[in-house]
């Protein structure tokens, strides 16, 4: 079965320090990929989305970046975090064809101070 | 671009009562999905249930059913006999059925429903 795994679960960052959250999945090949964040009190926001390896597609101009090293890997980054940049932050995952169901992963609570 | 309403930030019902939770959305596509999403205290994202426009049925899952109005562009959740464990904020999301964009969720900004004993 398909499991998908991120971390860490809650982050606690100075501002200005470099981010590097990870998300793998296991049990499936070629998935599209997918980074959202969650504001307070707001719903989830696609930040980048990935069709392939090294394929990165971002949705809004922000402080953030992702790779897609390997087929079932996605890392969002920052190489100096923002205060702004705090929030809950979702990785998921869909198979590849004509299937419309996102399964999330965990999250990770991210606060930058 | 397309734009999910939820009105209503905060709901609760009691313990084996039923409660809807109201959903508006706005496109122009024809062919799409909807769905409600499920995050309790734990913020896992879980799926409730699904609609695919093209189908005039509503869906029903279990206690969950949804009242899906394509013409009103409305995509309301009824919760029946609700539980304790329903506690949670619900999502309602839109996603378009165009290959490229497959995947792009669009989220409402939540319900919080609380079932009291």
């Amino acid at each position: 079965s398909q499991t998908i795994h991120q971390w860490p679960a809650t982050l606690v960052q100075p501002v200005g320090s470099p981010l590097s959250l990870e998300c793998t999945v296991e049990g499936t090949s070629n998935p599209n990929l997918y980074w959202y964040r969650q504001a307070a009190g707001r719903g989830l926001q696609l930040l980048f989305y990935s069709v392939g390896i090294g394929q990165i597609s971002s949705e809004v101009p922000q402080n953030l970046s992702a790779s897609r090293p390997q087929d079932r890997q996605f890392i969002l980054s920052s190489k100096k975090l923002l205060l702004s940049d705090s929030g809950f932050y979702l990785c998921a995952w869909r198979p590849r064809g004509a299937n419309e169901k996102l399964f999330f992963g965990s999250g990770t609570q991210l606060s930058v101070l | 671009a397309q734009t999910v309403t939820q009105s209503q930030p905060e709901m609760s019902v009691q313990e084996a009562e039923t409660v809807t939770l109201s959903c508006t959305y706005d496109t122009s596509e024809n062919n799409y999905y909807l769905f409600w999403y499920k995050q309790p205290p734990s913020r896992q994202m879980i799926l409730v249930i699904r609609q695919e426009a093209y189908k005039q049925q509503n869906a029903t899952e279990n206690r969950f059913s949804v009242n899906f109005q394509k013409a009103a562009k409305s995509f309301s959740l009824k919760i029946s006999d609700s539980q304790l464990g329903d506690t949670a904020m619900y999502f309602c999301a839109f996603m378009n059925d165009r290959g490229s964009t497959l995947g792009r969720l669009y989220f409402g900004r939540g319900t919080q429903l609380t079932v009291w004993p």
